[in-house]
């Protein structure tokens, strides 16, 4: 069974650029989230989505929004670049257990795309 | 909002075991996660805590206490390929559902 499947794997941009980054989930997986992820910072919340909903949305501004299709495959988008935007974006898709039983969201996560923002 | 803290780095020999805690904070909390990344690598899961108590699977084990928000990453017989970042992550439904990752804590195993 493919993984997660994220494009580009590396990009450089020039500040006040925008970009779409795109997240192709394990077949079958509904659930996908975006993380952005830079040193000594661990991972923070961008999105989640389910079944093309946003279900919630991190402290960023909105210069980031994201959205994902009827196939489940997901994209994020930037506006106007900052040099502080540069990180790793690392999508995560998870199969959705049923509600109120405390059971397992295991995520499992692609490899990222690298933006370096210049 | 929610928050998670979990210790910077840790440092232990081959062979040991060694515990890494997070405590968090969170008003609609549904699970405990631990995810494990190598260098270069994406996170890869290790273990959910939905419920109070243990779980094991294999040399890793991970504990929950609901009433201490409180959780650990039990790591045994420790291996140098142990060596990488291990994240707590909290399942939170406020205001829809979404995971949050702590920090991390970056492993250091030597010879």
């Amino acid at each position: 069974k493919a993984g997660v499947t994220q494009t580009p794997r590396y990009l450089i941009k020039t500040r006040g650029q925008q970009v779409t980054l795109s997240c192709s989930p394990i077949s079958g997986h509904r659930s996908v989230s975006w993380y952005q992820q830079t040193p000594g910072q661990g991972l923070q919340f961008l999105f989640e989505y389910f079944s093309e909903t946003q279900r919630n949305k991190g402290n960023f501004p909105g210069r980031f929004s994201g959205r994902q299709f009827s196939n489940s495959r997901s994209e994020m988008n930037v506006s106007t670049l900052e040099l502080g935007d540069s990180a790793l974006y690392l999508c995560a898709s998870s199969f959705e257990p049923g509600q109120g039983t405390f059971s397992s969201t295991e995520a499992f996560f692609g490899q990222g795309t690298r933006l370096t923002v210049v | 909002g929610q928050s998670l803290e979990q210790p910077s780095e840790v440092t232990a020999v081959e062979g040991a075991i060694v515990q890494i805690n997070c405590t968090y904070q969170t008003s609609g909390f549904y699970g405990l996660s631990w995810y494990q990344q190598h260098d270069g690598g994406a996170p890869t899961f290790l273990s959910y805590n939905g419920l109070d108590g243990l779980e094991e699977t294999g040399r890793f084990s991970s504990f929950l206490s609901r009433s201490d928000s409180y959780g650990y990453l039990l790591l045994q017989e420790l291996q140098m390929k142990d060596s990488a970042s291990y994240f707590c992550a909290v399942r939170d439904y406020t205001g829809g559902f979404k995971t949050i990752f702590g920090a991390g804590t970056r492993l250091f195993v030597k010879a």
